[in-house]
């Protein structure tokens, strides 16, 4: 079955601290993929994406992603994470005009 | 202005009961869509369309039916709310290309 995976329901990182977000997907040929961020109380707002092209992508807030073709994954990174990215992540995947959302992975960030 | 709004923003409402949750944006978007957002599940998608004459139903549309009034707005009714349809409801849109959705802010529906 087509899916997007975030093994990771809950990670808690210290300010300053590297952070990577795991995600992995299961489709026939490669989806186009997506990192969104959600606020409390906000909307989901787009942090980068991958359609083809270069395997690194940068996104805002000093985010990055790499796919990975072999591991079927497409991993949010940020070197030095800060106390305002505190949120809920979802990785998505483009495909068949349709998008399909992982389950999310709540991000706390500790002093 | 928001790009995309949804109105209510949050909702009470009974078992039984009729709501409509409605959704317009200023993007100028062909593509609508309408998720729900539920603890651990992420979001799952209720119902899409593609054009103001296209309606399509995504994984969850039980209970559920939309209606795109026009290029710019689109509704979610529950026409008898039952209390599993609590949840964050979100209003998307994308272009044509359909490579990007832009979310609105949430309705937060409860149905006791």
């Amino acid at each position: 079955a087509q899916s997007v995976t975030q093994p990771d329901i809950h990670i808690t990182v210290s300010e300053g601290a590297s952070l990577e977000l795991r995600c992995n997907y299961s489709y026939g040929a490669t989806p186009y993929l997506f990192w969104y961020v959600q606020s409390p109380g906000q909307g989901l707002q787009l942090l980068l994406k991958y359609f083809s092209g270069d395997t690194l992508v940068q996104g805002i807030k000093g985010f990055e992603a790499e796919f990975k073709r072999s591991q079927s994954s497409f991993n949010l990174r940020k070197p030095s994470v800060h106390w305002s990215d505190a949120a809920e992540y979802f990785c998505a995947a483009l495909t068949g005009n349709q998008f399909y959302f992982g389950t999310g992975t709540s991000l706390t960030v500790i002093p | 202005d928001a790009d995309v709004t949804q109105t209510p923003r949050n909702r009470i409402t009974k078992t039984g009961k009729r709501i409509m949750l409605e959704c317009s944006q200023t993007k100028g978007h062909d593509r609508m869509y309408w998720y729900r957002q539920d603890p651990g599940l992420g979001l799952r998608l209720i119902y899409y369309s593609f054009d103001v004459k296209d309606i399509n139903k995504g994984e969850i549309s039980d209970g559920y039916s939309v209606s795109r009034q026009a290029q710019a707005k689109f509704s979610l009714s529950l026409e008898s709310a039952i209390p599993n349809q609590t949840a964050l409801y979100f209003c998307a849109t994308s272009d044509l290309a359909g490579n990007e959705q832009f979310f609105g802010p949430g309705t937060r529906l409860t149905v006791l």
